[in-house]
């Protein structure tokens, strides 16, 4: 069963200083993996997708993936406070059943806080 | 274009009381998803459509959840005598194809709270 941990559990940095997310993750034959933030009473908001190792950059928001390290990464650059909020981190499992038997496994998530 | 749209956005029972939440994903998804997220937890998959077909139950509590989605598009997740330990928000989300390869558009959630 593929298991997700993200840390730190929670992070402050100043606005404008670069913020840096981790994950592991068990498995490292999955090959989607996803940034999501949750602001509170908000609904999840894809960031990143990225599906092989290396870098992809959405905006401000870059993730790294390296899978024989099972480490996925996600940098905020120049954070503002509208950034505070939770990032989970996302791996996408295949079942046993073709290409609908794909499944989202879910960190706890980082609280990230960003002082103006 | 609109997104997954998600009612009621709270919810207040003793336990005992049955529940219903309602969820119309984005026009033209065809897989549906409804996930439990746990106060300070990320979200966990309870069951997910294809079209109106069941494709995953296996983590639905099936002596007091169920879920349905007659027509393919809206769908609706059921609470029979609600439990304390199912406080959490209840998030529906959608995408165009399965899982893998697709991006997941999650709802604001349903924040259930049992007394």
């Amino acid at each position: 069963q593929q298991k997700v941990q993200q840390s730190p559990e929670s992070l402050t940095v100043s606005e404008g200083a670069m913020a840096s997310l981790n994950c592991t993750f068990s498995d490292g034959t999955s090959n989607n993996f996803r940034w999501y933030r949750q602001h509170s009473a908000k609904g999840l908001e894809v960031l990143v997708s990225i599906f092989s190792d290396g870098e992809k950059e959405e905006g401000r928001f870059t993730a790294h993936l390296n899978r024989a390290n099972l480490h996925v990464s996600l940098h905020i650059r120049e954070p503002q406070p509208s950034d505070s909020a939770v990032y989970l981190c996302a791996v996408s499992i295949t079942m046993n059943y073709g290409s609908s038997g794909n499944k989202l496994i879910f960190g706890i998530g980082t609280l990230l806080s960003v002082k103006p | 274009e609109a997104g997954v749209t998600q009612s009621p956005r709270y919810a207040v029972l003793q336990e005992g009381q049955a529940v219903s939440f309602w969820c119309d994903p984005i026009s033209g998804h065809d897989t549906l998803y409804w996930y439990q997220q746990p106060r300070d937890q990320g979200p966990q998959l309870l069951v997910y459509f294809r079209d109106e077909a069941v494709i995953d139950n296996s983590q639905l509590p099936s002596d007091r959840f169920s879920a349905v989605r007659p027509k393919g598009t809206n769908s609706t997740l059921k609470i029979q005598s609600a439990k304390q330990g199912d406080t959490a928000t209840y998030l529906c989300a959608s995408s165009l194809g399965g899982q893998g390869a697709n991006t997941l558009y999650f709802g604001a959630g349903t924040r259930l709270s049992v007394l």
